[in-house]
């Protein structure tokens, strides 16, 4: 049980564009989903939090009109990174939790972004 | 906030050896502090977990330590493999919503 699924697993994309990715709590109700990014031999930040059907919460200094995310039922999150850059190459990971009252998170594959 | 530090950043031991990874925090209102697993190029996976309230927690090979009153915990991992190799994460988690990060520890398992 507990599975979190995301999609793509790698994407690359040119400078300027934008990308989506999605992730997906398989056998459970995800009442709050998160987004990490993490550069290589680094632990990971939180990007934002999101509940379903609110607006996310962002970590200070990230720019929540570059990392749109959307919550909109209990088992898909997705976060979608608008006119990427190259500095914007990174690894993003999503997790999610069952209950507003539990702390279990589980985490997806992750998702490696290229940007040209 | 709350602050995680984790040491040794790496750590190679050998096969059949024990390894120990051991964390400190700052902020007292943390009460749940899990372990992660993360292979390269996967994401964290959870391996153990311990509560506030516990002092001491063992699943097969794995086992986590907690000392509130210090503010500090410890992964054990006895009889290692190789399949063991990996960078381990500590988080502390003083509400639901944060769960903070140490830096991570590499381990490698030399067969």
């Amino acid at each position: 049980g507990a599975v979190v699924s995301q999609h793509p697993s790698r994407v690359i994309c040119k400078s300027g564009t934008s990308v989506k990715i999605e992730c997906r709590s398989l056998d459970f109700q995800a009442t709050t989903m998160f987004w990490y990014r993490q550069f290589p031999k680094q632990s990971l930040m939180l990007m934002a939090t999101s509940n379903e059907g609110s607006k996310a919460t962002y970590e200070q200094g990230v720019e929540k009109d570059k990392f749109l995310i959307n919550h909109a039922s209990l088992t898909l999150s997705t976060l979608t990174v608008t006119s990427a850059h190259p500095e914007d190459s990174s690894f993003y990971i999503c997790s999610a939790r069952g209950g507003r009252t539990t702390y279990e998170q589980y985490f997806g594959p992750g998702t490696r972004l290229t940007v040209t | 906030g709350e602050n995680v530090e984790q040491h040794p950043s790496t750590l190679s031991v050998q096969e059949g050896d024990s390894a120990v990874i051991k964390c400190t925090y700052s902020d007292s209102a943390s009460n749940y502090f899990p372990w992660y697993k993360q292979e390269l190029g996967k994401g964290p996976q959870l391996i153990i977990d311990i509560r506030s309230n516990v002092g001491e927690k063992k699943d097969q090979r794995i086992a986590v330590t907690l000392n509130k009153t210090a503010k500090h915990f410890s992964l054990h991992i006895t009889e290692t493999q190789p399949e063991d190799s990996a960078v381990y994460f500590c988080a502390a988690t003083p509400f639901p919503d944060k769960v903070i990060f140490g830096p991570g520890t590499s381990l490698s398992v030399i067969p």
